[in-house]
């Protein structure tokens, strides 16, 4: 079966803060693609990263982050010097062989000033 | 480009009514996608589409009907509304290759009384 747990529901920092969202997935396929996905309160989802299985490097994009380790199933997010801006539900996602999407619960992400 | 455009944004239904919403795309995109995002459900996959005349259900398809005659459109028909049908939906569409991301319409609120 294909899964993906995000086990943080709520997660509130102090902007300027650093904070990981965590990404647990389950899958069989060998070939498959994770994606994070971020909704602001205004309530688009807009797209942020997609990592194959094949490619285990970290990848940084100004203040985010992304670790992905296949042995651990994990593909977690970090946010660097966290603002205001980035308050938001954010959802990691799965794609499956047959095409479908999998979404995790998402995690909410409450930044103070 | 409009991307994924849905309609309507916000509708009020009683129980029993039918509705359809609406959702076109004009990124030539072969898959296409219906979501409903309920609290602490996460994105729930109703139905989808690989391609015109191809139609498929998802994860909670009970209660909605999809049809897919043109690449650009695929509307979401519900049949006959009950109140658990209360939700925020939200279509999407990518290229069918796994690697595609879904690209999001802004959501229709439904409220079902």
């Amino acid at each position: 079966a294909q899964k993906v747990t995000q086990a943080q529901t709520e997660i509130s920092v102090v902007e300027k803060e650093d904070v990981t969202l965590d990404c647990v997935y389950e899958t069989r396929d060998t070939t498959y693609y994770l994606f994070w996905y971020k909704q602001p309160p205004s309530g688009e989802l807009v797209f942020l990263i997609r990592r194959n299985s094949f490619d285990e490097q970290n990848e940084i994009s100004g203040r985010y982050s992304w670790n992905f380790q296949k042995s651990t199933s994990s593909f977690n997010f970090t946010i660097t010097a966290s603002q205001v801006v980035d308050s938001a539900v954010y959802f990691c996602a799965l794609r499956r062989r047959g095409q479908n999407f999998v979404f995790g619960p998402g995690t909410r992400l409450s930044v103070l000033p | 480009n409009a991307g994924v455009t849905q309609t309507p944004k916000f509708q009020v239904l009683k129980t029993g009514q039918s509705m359809t919403l609406q959702c076109a795309q004009d990124m030539n995109h072969e898959y296409m996608s219906w979501y409903r995002q309920d609290p602490g459900m996460g994105l729930r996959l109703i139905h989808y589409s690989v391609g015109a005349g191809i139609t498929d259900q998802g994860e909670v398809p009970n209660g909605y009907n999809v049809s897919r005659s043109t690449t650009e459109d695929f509307p979401l028909r519900l049949l006959s509304a009950a109140p658990s049908q209360t939700s925020v939906y939200f279509c999407a569409s990518s290229y069918r290759g796994q690697a595609g991301e879904l690209f999001f319409g802004e959501g229709s609120r439904l409220t079902v009384l």
